[in-house]
């Protein structure tokens, strides 16, 4: 069974700070990854998604990765502001699945302040 | 403009009743989903469809039921078969492209927390 795990846990920063938050997968068979935001008591919101044929995607001061040799993706946030503030989920599709596959982790809560 | 809404945010029911959370869509996305929420844990599938009049069981779906009558919605009916009701509920939506797997973004309504005592 595919399993995702988010590492850390939980992030506090000061702003400014650059940042890397770490996602990786038991099965490295990853056909496609998304990113997502969660603030607090509202639904996801995606931020990058890594297609099939792609390695990374950049957003903005986001930048995603995937390694599909090792089943690892980063979420690269560059210039941390307090806004930024919120819970990221990666979630990945197996490589012969769409959406209905989709296997989530439980996120890593970021604080940035002031 | 387009995107997904769910009613009520928050909904408190008696065990033992039935309650139905609603799902709207207007980005014309044919795939809809249901997926719960707990602390400590990752999203998890109920239910999803990806054309209307047809629906699948996800990877939790006992104790729920949906339909799929029309496009733009997508209810969730959260019967008193289910063991551990109170939870945060999320509905998506995608486009969905046959042959290649669905590799388009989810989009997410704000969800609607469940409380049953």
């Amino acid at each position: 069974k595919q399993e995702v795990t988010q590492i850390p846990a939980a992030l506090s920063v000061p702003e400014g700070e650059n940042l890397v938050l770490n996602c990786s997968f038991t099965d490295s068979a990853i056909y496609n990854l998304q990113w997502f935001r969660q603030d607090p008591g509202k639904g996801l919101t995606s931020l990058l998604l890594i297609q099939s044929s792609q390695r990374e995607q950049t957003s903005g001061r986001l930048n995603a990765s995937l390694d599909k040799s090792s089943g690892r993706s980063t979420l690269y946030i560059a210039a941390s502001q307090p806004g930024d503030s919120a819970t990221y989920l990666c979630a990945g599709t197996p490589a012969q699945g769409g959406s209905e596959k989709l296997v989530f982790g439980k996120g890593t809560k970021l604080t940035v302040n002031p | 403009d387009g995107g997904i809404t769910q009613s009520p945010k928050y909904l408190f029911r008696k065990e033992g009743q039935n309650v139905t959370l609603s799902c709207e869509q207007n980005l014309n996305h044919d795939a809809m989903y249901w997926y719960r929420q707990d602390p400590g844990q990752g999203l998890r599938l109920i239910y999803y469809s990806q054309i209307v009049n047809d629906f699948q069981k996800g990877d939790i779906a006992e104790g729920y039921s949906v339909s799929r009558e029309k496009k733009e919605s997508f209810p969730l009916t959260v019967t008193s078969a289910q063991k551990n009701p109170t939870a945060f509920y999320l509905c998506a939506s995608s486009t969905y492209r046959q042959g290649k797997g669905n590799n388009s973004p989810l989009h997410f309504g704000n969800g609607t927390r469940l409380t049953v005592t």
